[in-house]
């Protein structure tokens, strides 16, 4: 079993739909969680990190619920340069200081 | 900050040949990072410095890989011979160990490796 599993998609959705990304991972003293965001031929970028209670940035809000090892991202009112693909990633505990990458999900919005 | 710093940014070379890809981290970033992206395998780390010391080489391929951090402001990825599945983007990504919970790691913009 993968660490980190995201469905792969694609999802193409048209513009200002909403959509949600799950991911689950395995290692359950994972410590850390976030969301990366990786455009066609460039290096992943943090979009943001992914706290206990939730979290919101504009249009993108991050949930995480550790009892059942899930995390997922809804971006809202979508934006044709929303398209990109977006990893789901993890801090493992311990001293690697390791973060472990998901394969991604890639979103293409439509017009 | 100029960010983590790559080079080069694509790299065509036969098989056979040694190919060396450069990385500055970002300056005080202690943890610094080699990753390889492929299609079919996504992001696989292949090695990880602390403070400049080799950590974990558990996810380097082969022996034709080697990795060295003469210094906390230089790091090298090199392949020798290359093959042609060795074609990837390369990332290199540093952290600090303090912010790393809360800010994971900056990338470098990659380098592209093509063998033919």
């Amino acid at each position: 079993r993968k660490e980190v599993e995201q469905d792969p998609g694609p999802f193409n959705v048209p513009e200002g739909a909403t959509v949600a990304f799950n991911c689950t991972y395995s290692n359950s003293a994972s410590q850390s969680f976030f969301w990366y965001r990786q455009d066609c031929r460039k290096e992943p970028k943090l979009l943001m990190s992914v706290y206990s209670s939730g979290n919101e940035d504009g249009r993108f809000t991050a949930q995480l619920n550790r009892a059942s090892q899930y995390i997922s991202l809804l971006i809202r009112d979508s934006k044709l340069s929303d398209s990109a693909t977006y990893l789901c990633v993890v801090l493992s505990s311990g001293s690697a200081r390791q973060l472990t990458f998901g394969s991604g999900t890639q979103l293409t919005v439509l017009p | 900050d100029a960010g983590v710093i790559q080079s080069p940014r694509h790299e065509v070379t036969e098989m056979g040949q040694e190919v060396t890809l450069r990385c500055k981290p970002i300056s005080g970033h202690d943890y610094l990072f080699w990753y390889r992206q492929t299609m079919m395998r996504g992001l696989e780390l292949l090695i990880y410095f602390n403070n400049n010391v080799p950590i974990d080489d558990s996810g380097m391929p082969e022996d034709r890989f080697s990795a060295k951090m003469p210094n906390a402001s230089f790091s090298t990825l090199k392949i020798q011979p290359s093959e042609p599945r060795d074609s990837a983007v390369y990332f290199c990504a540093s952290s600090l160990r303090d912010r790393v919970y809360f800010y994971g790691y900056t990338f470098g913009s990659g380098t592209r490796l093509t063998v033919v």
